[in-house]
């Protein structure tokens, strides 16, 4: 599995645009990039995935180099709910590919 | 359409009593998880369903610990003479067809297990 790493917190303002961002150096040719949302108390939530170049949805952007050895996630306009545990996770593309979740990014949106 | 639920939403117990824990997955998803996460960390997996495959049980930490899906739809994850140290939230996930490419695990929101 392919390592990642993010930071560990980040803080914010309500408005601005958040971008968090992962590196995987390891990153194999059939891997994605996926990242997920947690709140407490609540399990991990979808949020984008992607394999190269850029991914938008309705919720955020993701953004992955040429050499797709890291990746950011962009938040755009964030709010104090956007407040929340970030995970960055390199997934196979196999359905026996279980989740390995490492610590994640907290980051705190502030008024 | 509806997301994966699980049952129940917390569950207190005493030691060495037995739980089961539900989870419906998302109708279609082929593909059943089990984790657990303890307080402030990530993710640990137990068990994976696949289809009529049988299933990877190679991340349960004991044979106290079992699992079964019936019908390639319901799981139910059982934890025989529960331990202080079981005391976790589970997290069931479930993933739709392999190799569909940007396909990925949904997960339900858990059951808080505190065994006293």
């Amino acid at each position: 599995l392919a390592k990642t790493t993010q930071p560990i917190s980040m803080d914010s303002y309500e408005g601005q645009e958040v971008n968090i961002t992962c590196s995987h150096n390891n990153i194999a040719t059939n891997d994605y990039i996926t990242w997920y949302q947690q709140f407490p108390s609540q399990g991990p939530r979808f949020i984008i995935q992607g394999y190269k170049t850029k991914v938008t949805n309705e919720v955020a952007s993701l953004f992955i180099p040429a050499d797709r050895k890291s990746s950011t996630l962009s938040l755009p306009r964030v709010s104090l709910s956007d407040t929340a545990v970030y995970y960055c996770l390199v997934v196979g593309n196999n359905a026996g590919n279980m989740l390995t979740f490492g610590g994640g990014t907290r980051l705190m949106v502030k008024p | 359409g509806a997301g994966v639920s699980q049952s129940p939403s917390n569950k207190v117990t005493e030691k060495g009593k037995d739980v089961e824990l539900r989870c419906d997955p998302i109708s279609g998803h082929t593909a059943l998880y089990w984790y657990r996460q303890s307080l402030g960390q990530g993710l640990e997996f137990l068990i994976y369903f696949q289809g009529n495959s049988a299933p990877d049980k190679s991340g349960l930490p004991s044979d106290r610990f079992s699992a079964e899906r019936t019908g390639g739809s319901v799981s139910t994850l059982t934890i025989q003479r529960t331990q202080q140290e079981d005391s976790a939230v589970y997290l069931c996930a479930s993933r739709g067809l392999a190799g569909v490419p940007g396909d990925t695990q949904y997960f339900g929101p858990g059951t808080r297990l505190t065994v006293l």
